[in-house]
């Protein structure tokens, strides 16, 4: 699977939109996007995934380069709950033989 | 129901104990996988079971035994373990289609004395 490469941390604002950006240059044809996020302590939490078209969902979007060497994930109105380590992951979507590798992430903090 | 639910939240056991975590999930999920995470860490692989069998063990000690008795059932088997092994261990399933996301679990937290 391709290695990513994401800020160690990043600050934003409450109220306006975070954009965390993911660098995975050597990502392959076949390898999804995807991005989880971790509150303090609890379980991976899903946020959204793409190949190739940009992705939205009730949480955020997901904007791909269209060479496919990076990514941003866009939190459109940050709240104080938005609080967490958040991991982009690049991995081909091979059922049965796979590794959900997780890189070292972006800890965001939202500042009231 | 989007939910894998892990047993216990908490487990504290000594060094010459056996026990057990479990994990269930019923979103028919076939692929069901062991992460273990310590403090600051990003969450390791230990195990994944795809329909019910072993697919890939990232040469974890064998005093952690894993087991899926069926498609909704996982569990983790400790013996013997060390300190060093205390951390929040994370339980996840996923669907077959192609492009599916896995679900997490909350996680127990694993305390050796």
């Amino acid at each position: 699977d391709a290695k990513t490469t994401q800020p160690p941390s990043m600050d934003c604002a409450e109220g306006r939109a975070a954009n965390l950006p993911c660098n995975h240059s050597t990502i392959s044809g076949n390898e999804y996007v995807y991005w989880y996020r971790q509150i303090h302590s609890q379980g991976p939490q899903y946020i959204i995934h793409g190949l190739k078209n940009n992705e939205t969902n009730e949480m955020a979007s997901l904007i791909i380069t269209e060479d496919r060497k990076s990514s941003t994930l866009i939190l459109p109105h940050a709240t104080l709950r938005d609080t967490a380590v958040y991991y982009c992951i690049v991995k081909i979507s091979n059922f049965g033989n796979e590794k959900l590798t997780f890189g070292t992430g972006t800890r965001l903090t939202i500042i009231p | 129901d989007t939910e894998v639910t892990q047993t216990p939240k908490h487990l504290v056991m000594g060094m010459t104990n056996k026990k057990s975590l479990k994990c269930e999930q019923h979103m028919g999920h076939r692929a069901m996988y062991w992460y273990k995470q310590k403090a600051k860490k990003p969450p390791e692989l230990m195990f994944v079971y795809s329909y019910e069998k072993l697919s890939i063990n990232e040469s974890v000690p064998s005093r952690f035994s894993p087991e899926c008795p069926n498609s909704s059932l996982l569990n983790l088997h400790l013996h013997a373990l060390q300190p060093e092994d205390s951390a929040l261990y994370l339980c996840a399933s996923r669907g077959v289609l192609r492009g599916t996301e896995a679900f997490f679990g909350q996680g127990t937290r694993l305390t050796v004395v």
